[in-house]
């Protein structure tokens, strides 16, 4: 079946640097969400993506979509505390969603 | 307040006792969904539902059951629950059209321990 590869498994930066997480398919992704998990949380729905090449913001979170619309990525700005959690994609495939196995973004203390 | 809540949110049971989770939302969605979450293989789909008497089978349903008799109920239930059904399990929902094209809503999750 369908399947979302998510990269990488952990980040650990400094507070005030960047963070990137990347998910890959091997077929076209009718559409790509992006999901945040605070540490002892659940799921919060952050952002859709339809188009191919799209490109949106969320103050300092950059979503991007693949022309191809087989890749996406998540890009933080100057990360601080707040955004300490797991960020995950998850593609539409037959009324389910398909789920990247998320990156764990943690601050150095 | 719009929310999904499960119940309950720790358990700790045995091996083969019969279990049932249940979930219940107040928005009025018609999809409903379990998962179960792993450390490492993020959130994989047990069940879905599209709506009222409509169930389907997502990637890991065995040895899991559900049922949906009201549109704000979805019960996941563990007829004989095993070990390897240790997990933390989630109930989500969305608008009608499922996840295709609308956000999921999670519940607080359930944290389940099979000795």
């Amino acid at each position: 079946g369908q399947q979302v590869m998510q990269i990488p498994q952990y980040q650990h930066v400094q507070e005030g640097e960047d963070f990137t997480t990347y998910c890959n398919s091997s077929t076209t992704l009718s559409n790509i969400q992006w999901y945040k998990q605070r540490p002892g949380g659940h799921p919060v729905f952050l952002i859709q993506l339809v188009k191919s090449g799209e490109v949106k913001k969320q103050k300092r979170l950059t979503f991007q979509f693949g022309e191809a619309k087989k890749n996406s990525s998540l890009h933080i700005t100057a990360t601080q505390t707040t955004d300490v959690g797991t960020y995950f994609c998850a593609a539409d495939s037959n009324y389910q969603l398909i789920w990247g196995a998320g990156t764990k973004l943690i601050i150095k203390p | 307040e719009a929310q999904v809540t499960q119940n309950p949110r720790y358990l700790i049971t045995v091996t083969g006792k019969k279990l049932t989770v249940t979930c219940s939302q107040n928005m009025n969605h018609e999809y409903m969904s379990w998962y179960r979450q792993d450390p490492g293989l993020g959130l994989r789909q047990i069940y879905y539902s599209m709506n009222v008497e409509v169930t389907d089978k997502g990637d890991v349903p065995e040895g899991y059951k559900v049922s949906r008799k009201e549109k704000r109920n979805f019960p996941l239930i563990l007829e004989s629950p095993s070990p390897n059904q240790t997990s933390l399990y989630f109930c989500a929902s969305s608008p009608l059209g499922g996840p295709s094209n609308q956000p999921q809503h999670f519940g607080d999750g359930t944290r389940l321990s099979i000795l």
